[in-house]
């Protein structure tokens, strides 16, 4: 069966540091992989999605950026997180690009 | 509007019917989903309808679809205590999903 993990589930990070959150999964190969952020209060907005390895779409201009260095890796990362960038951030994965399958989420809070 | 459209707060009591209404944007889009988030957790997919469909019923889980007016509802029979939660619709659009704001179900005991 098919499985998804994210760490770290918490992370509270200074304004202006670094970030990486990452995304794995098991039991598939060659899956879309997608990265959401759900602000408080608000519904999911898409980030990233991947459709292979090194294949990085963003749809929308911030100061994250996401890479996908193996075939079921996906990793979020900022070189300076604003406050803006506080919320919790969701990995999915699809074959097909059908139903989504969600992670259990990264709580990030930015001060 | 662009924007997949949800009410944000709906309370139930126990064993009343919940609905929960959508409106998504695009006629073309060829699946809607209702996901289910709890607590502090990732989302659920619940159910899903195809776009040729009107009715879709998973147990106590019933999926409307009016496609001219671009109208989605869950409506759950019997709603429970563990059916708190938020409850999240999506459209398939360019093979991508987009998430309306979710609506929180209250249910009072």
């Amino acid at each position: 069966s098919q499985t998804i993990h994210q760490w770290p589930a918490t992370l509270v990070q200074p304004v202006g540091s670094p970030l990486s959150l990452e995304c794995t999964v098991e039991g598939t190969s060659n899956p879309n992989l997608y990265w959401y952020r759900q602000a408080a209060g608000r519904g999911l907005q898409l980030l990233f999605y991947s459709v292979g390895i090194g294949q990085i779409s963003s749809e929308v201009p911030q100061n994250l950026s996401a890479s996908r260095p193996q075939d079921r890796q996906f990793i979020l990362s900022s070189k300076k997180l604003l406050l803006s960038d506080s919320g919790f951030y969701l990995c999915a994965w699809s074959v097909g690009g059908h139903e989504q399958f969600f992670g259990p989420g990264t709580r990030l809070t930015v001060l | 509007g662009e924007d997949v459209e949800q009410s944000l707060f709906l309370s139930v009591r126990e064993g009343d019917s919940s609905v929960i209404n959508c409106t998504y944007t695009d006629s073309s889009s060829t699946y809607l989903y209702w996901y289910k988030q709890e607590p502090g957790a990732g989302l659920q997919l619940l159910t899903y309808i195809f776009s040729n469909m009107d009715m879709k019923q998973d147990q106590r889980l019933t999926v409307l679809l009016n496609k001219k007016d671009k109208h989605l509802s869950l409506r759950i029979a019997d709603t429970q205590t563990g059916d708190s939660a938020i409850y999240f619709c999506a459209e398939r659009r360019a093979n991508n999903l987009f998430f309306g704001t979710g609506t929180r179900l209250t249910v009072i005991p």
